[in-house]
């Protein structure tokens, strides 16, 4: 079974330019997310999908980043403009979905974005 | 607001040892607890995880101890192994009442590194 994909796996940009991330999630999951880890911490929620409807934003600074999941599948994330403090590495993950209880995440290896 | 706080920040620990990590949460609505491990260049891949009706889970050579009272939960890997050498999360959810979906909040991270 594939794992989640990412692609690309490093972005370099100047500031103020725009960047794309996408995702592609196990086949057959219904939940997908994007998180955002800094170095030396822990992974943040951005961005929960359920199917193709984004259910939980909250954490998605909506003046900079969108993100997409058309027809529920793949998603791509993006920002315009770029700014120095966006640089992170950006996690997919993705997730059954269903009534059980303690879905597992599954994480791809993610981008690594850099803004100069 | 940190709602899981992990340490030690890193851990050296001799081959064949016992490493302990320890984390604190602080939402009692938090129901599953699991433990992440990362090595560099990857996303983070489920190690083992804990629901609060037990107060301990082994697998292998991975236990976690799961204190309800005290809003803390430990993972201890027991004879440890250069390839053990990695960055450990903790995390905490609650489950969601039918989607079955849920939201991860991340510690901050352990560095392990055991050492031949």
């Amino acid at each position: 079974e594939a794992g989640v994909v990412q692609s690309p796996r490093y972005k370099i940009i100047e500031k103020k330019q725009p960047v794309a991330f996408w995702c592609n999630p196990i086949s057959g999951h219904n939940t997908l997310y994007w998180y955002l880890q800094n170095l030396g911490q822990g992974p943040e929620l951005l961005i929960r999908y359920e199917n193709e409807e984004a259910v939980d934003d909250s954490q998605l600074p909506k003046d900079r980043f969108s993100a997409e999941r058309l027809k529920g599948v793949d998603s791509t994330l993006k920002i315009q403009p770029a700014e120095l403090g966006d640089s992170a590495v950006y996690l997919c993950a993705s997730s059954h979905g269903g009534v059980s209880r303690g879905d597992t995440q599954y994480f791809g290896p993610g981008t690594r974005l850099t803004v100069l | 607001q940190q709602q899981v706080k992990q340490s030690p920040q890193s851990l050296i620990v001799q081959k064949g040892g016992i490493s302990i990590i320890n984390c604190a949460y602080e939402n009692t609505a938090f129901d599953y607890f699991p433990w992440y491990q990362q090595f560099p260049g990857k996303g983070p891949a489920l190690l083992i995880a804990i629901r609060p009706d037990v107060s301990e889970k082994k697998e292998g050579r991975f236990t976690i101890s799961f204190n309800k009272s005290a809003k803390q939960f430990s993972l201890h890997i027991m004879d440890s192994q250069p390839g053990d050498s990695a960055t450990y999360f903790c995390a905490a959810s609650r489950s969601y009442s039918g989607a079955g979906s849920y939201q991860l909040t991340f510690g901050k991270g352990t560095k392990l590194s055991v050492i031949p």
